[in-house]
């Protein structure tokens, strides 16, 4: 069965500040993976899906911008954080048709 | 375009009660639905799966079934127990795309 890391656990950063969150995978090869964000009070929204090395697909206009350097690598990513990037991030893969998701980055703009 | 809600958004009960979670979808041109479980502050943990040729799934005392010609899910939980309280969350895939769309959630409390 897959394993996916998410790191940092939480962040808190000022606005304007840039960002990096990193997910891995362990225990499959070319997976599908997947960014969402859970705000405080609301559901889980994607924000990038990929299907390989170097695809990405953005999902919704935002602030935001998503890479995959390796296979089972996905980093999340901004050049100046708003107020409004505050929220939960995690980080997904699909095993056959179940998705799978990682412990998840508590992030707060200040 | 796809829409998942789920009823009710809390719930409240005594250990021991057996329950039913709903969660309803417009699209019923799904492949599966999913049913995952968030504690405070974590990740989601996969429930159970349930895949449009079939009509439910068991893991315990976890039973989902499945009727997408009426767009609707259920979660039952039997004999439920104080380690059962967090959120239970569906989610079902965009038409012809592995990418879900979730519910809102129904956020479950079970008291001793």
């Amino acid at each position: 069965s897959q394993t996916i890391h998410q790191w940092p656990a939480t962040l808190v950063q000022p606005v304007g500040s840039p960002l990096s969150l990193e997910c891995t995978v362990e225990g499959t090869s070319n997976p599908n993976l997947y960014w969402y964000r859970q705000a405080a009070g609301r559901g889980l929204q994607l924000l990038f899906y990929s299907v390989g090395i170097g695809q990405i697909s953005s999902e919704v206009p935002q602030n935001l911008s998503a890479s995959r350097p390796q296979d089972r690598q996905f980093i999340l990513s901004s050049k100046k954080l708003l107020l409004s990037d505050s929220g939960f991030y995690l980080c997904a893969s699909l095993d056959t048709y179940e998705q799978y998701f990682g412990p998840g980055t508590r992030l707060t703009v200040t | 375009k796809q829409e998942v809600t789920q009823i009710p958004a809390a719930l409240s009960v005594p250990e021991g009660e057996n329950l039913v979670l709903n969660c309803s979808f417009t699209d019923s041109a799904i492949y599966n639905l999913q049913w995952f479980r968030q504690d405070p502050g974590k990740g989601l943990t996969s429930l159970l799966l349930i895949q449009s040729s079939q009509r439910e799934q068991t893991s315990g005392r976890l039973n989902a079934s499945l009727d997408k010609s009426s767009g609707r899910s259920t979660l039952y939980i039997a004999a439920s127990q104080p380690g059962d309280s967090a959120t239970y969350l569906c989610a079902v895939p965009i038409r012809n795309t592995d990418k879900l769309i979730f519910g809102t959630g129904t956020r479950l409390q079970v008291f001793p």
